[in-house]
């Protein structure tokens, strides 16, 4: 298996919601990432984890929560976002931090 | 900090012509470099990478890349383009004192004319 996974492909969410994104690899990367992608824009780097431990947090604010129950798996919890926030999240991993980075197809959430 | 220029936002070619898109990084010591490619409402897809070994890279669909410490680039450059080569392309540096910070360029958008 060579490819990472994301659920759901789209989320359309209201501002007192709580949902959950999901990324899951098998290509056993134990460093996992969380990307925001504004359109014609590049990503931008919002955690890393490395060994299933939160090693990068790019100040993102704690309405979005990162959560890595297992070396396969990646969540990012979202609770009372704004309608800034809607964007493509790109989750991806790397066989350790700083090799080459492998993506997943994003979710594309709108928040209203 | 390390960072990452390419150089034009978007390029048009003609089919069947020379793809060439820029990209220069700012870095004391030679980073990691890589070009990613993406599709429309798609992720990102690696299409090559530099970690210090030989500097002419060879990646997927038929594009490659050289690394020139001198001139601090890494141009991507494919023969001959095809149609399907329409895509966003980002240039990225993995700094090495932040390993994991993948630091983006602003990204090139490829259109190819019949």
């Amino acid at each position: 298996d060579t490819e990472v996974t994301q659920t759901p492909k789209h989320l359309v969410m209201g501002m007192t919601n709580k949902k959950s994104l999901k990324c899951e690899q098998h290509m056993g990367h134990r460093a996992m990432y969380w990307y925001k992608q504004k359109a014609k824009k590049p990503p931008e780097l919002m955690f890393v984890y490395s060994y299933e431990k939160l090693s990068i947090n790019e100040s993102v604010p704690s309405r979005f929560s990162p959560e890595c129950p297992n070396s396969s798996l990646l969540n990012l919890h979202l609770h009372a976002l704004q309608p800034e926030d809607s964007a493509l999240y790109l989750c991806a991993s790397s066989r350790i931090a700083g090799n080459e980075q492998f993506f997943g197809p994003g979710t594309r959430l709108t928040v209203l | 900090a390390q960072s990452v220029t390419q150089l034009g936002s978007h390029v048009s070619v003609s089919e069947g012509a020379l793809v060439l898109l820029r990209c220069n990084y700012s870095s004391s010591v030679p980073p990691y470099l890589f070009w990613y490619v993406q599709y429309p409402n798609q992720g990102l897809q690696l299409l090559l990478k530099y970690t210090s070994a030989a500097t002419l890279v060879k990646g997927i669909n038929g594009f490659e890349a050289e690394f020139k410490k001198s001139e601090t680039s890494f141009h991507l450059t494919k023969p001959s383009a095809h149609m399907s080569d329409a895509a966003e392309y980002f240039c990225a540096v993995s700094p090495t004192d932040s390993w994991g910070k993948l630091q983006f360029g602003a990204g090139t958008q490829v259109v190819v004319t019949p």
